[in-house]
């Protein structure tokens, strides 16, 4: 079945260091592709989203690519900040054939000025 | 638009006592879905719903956990007697239909004692 795998946590990283987080995927179809970000004490909230391949999805600084030749998602951005201390998630969703979304572990990053 | 609302946001009961949390998805949103996070399983889908109607309960744990969807407004999740094994943060997430994005609510953080 569909599934996502996602680099383990934590990660720790000084402010303005450059970020990578690790996502691959396995999926029959051609599914969407996200990254939710979980700030302390709150809900998961859409960061960036791709919905086929080579496609770019990009917010607030991060970016993702959507490689099917290697069936990954990386989150990428150039220079942290405090601010983006959270957990990350990466998501794949099955719509139209299904209406299910499969989220990875989750990696917690912590920023440190 | 106010988001999906969930209540209440904390819950500390005693082992073998009924719990209820509940749920008011985004306006016209035909989906809505109740998931678990926990640090050992991570996100867990419990169960969705399509027009009021559950269509897919395979990720409820056991029968001590129900949920209904009386209107297109609002939806519980019932756990009854509750156990300490199902503290846990419990969302709801909503999606319209045509999309594949899903929204999700603030949380309720459930211990039992």
């Amino acid at each position: 079945g569909d599934s996502v795998t996602q680099m383990e946590g934590p990660v720790t990283l000084s402010e303005e260091a450059f970020l990578t987080i690790n996502c691959t995927y396995t999926a029959t179809g051609y599914p969407s592709l996200f990254w939710y970000v979980q700030y302390p004490g709150e809900g998961l909230q859409l960061l960036l989203k791709a919905t086929k391949a080579d496609d770019k999805g990009s917010n607030k600084g991060f970016e993702a690519t959507y490689r099917k030749e290697t069936t990954s998602f990386h989150l990428e951005k150039g220079s942290v900040q405090v601010s983006d201390s959270a957990v990350y998630f990466c998501a794949l969703s099955d719509w139209p054939s299904g209406n299910q979304f499969y989220f990875g572990t989750g990696t917690s990053l912590t920023v440190i000025p | 638009d106010a988001g999906v609302i969930q209540s209440p946001r904390h819950e500390v009961t005693e082992m073998g006592q009924e719990v209820t949390l509940r749920c008011k998805p985004i306006s016209g949103h035909d989906y809505l879905f109740w998931y678990r996070q926990t640090m050992m399983r991570g996100l867990e889908l419990l169960i969705y719903f399509n027009n009021n109607v559950p269509i897919d309960d395979s990720g409820m744990p056991e029968d001590r956990f129900s949920a209904k969807m009386p209107n297109a407004s609002f939806s519980t999740l019932k756990i009854q007697p509750s156990e300490p094994r199902d503290s846990a943060v419990y969302f709801c997430a909503s999606r319209p239909t045509g999309d594949n994005e899903q929204f999700f609510g603030p949380g309720t953080r459930l211990t039992v004692l």
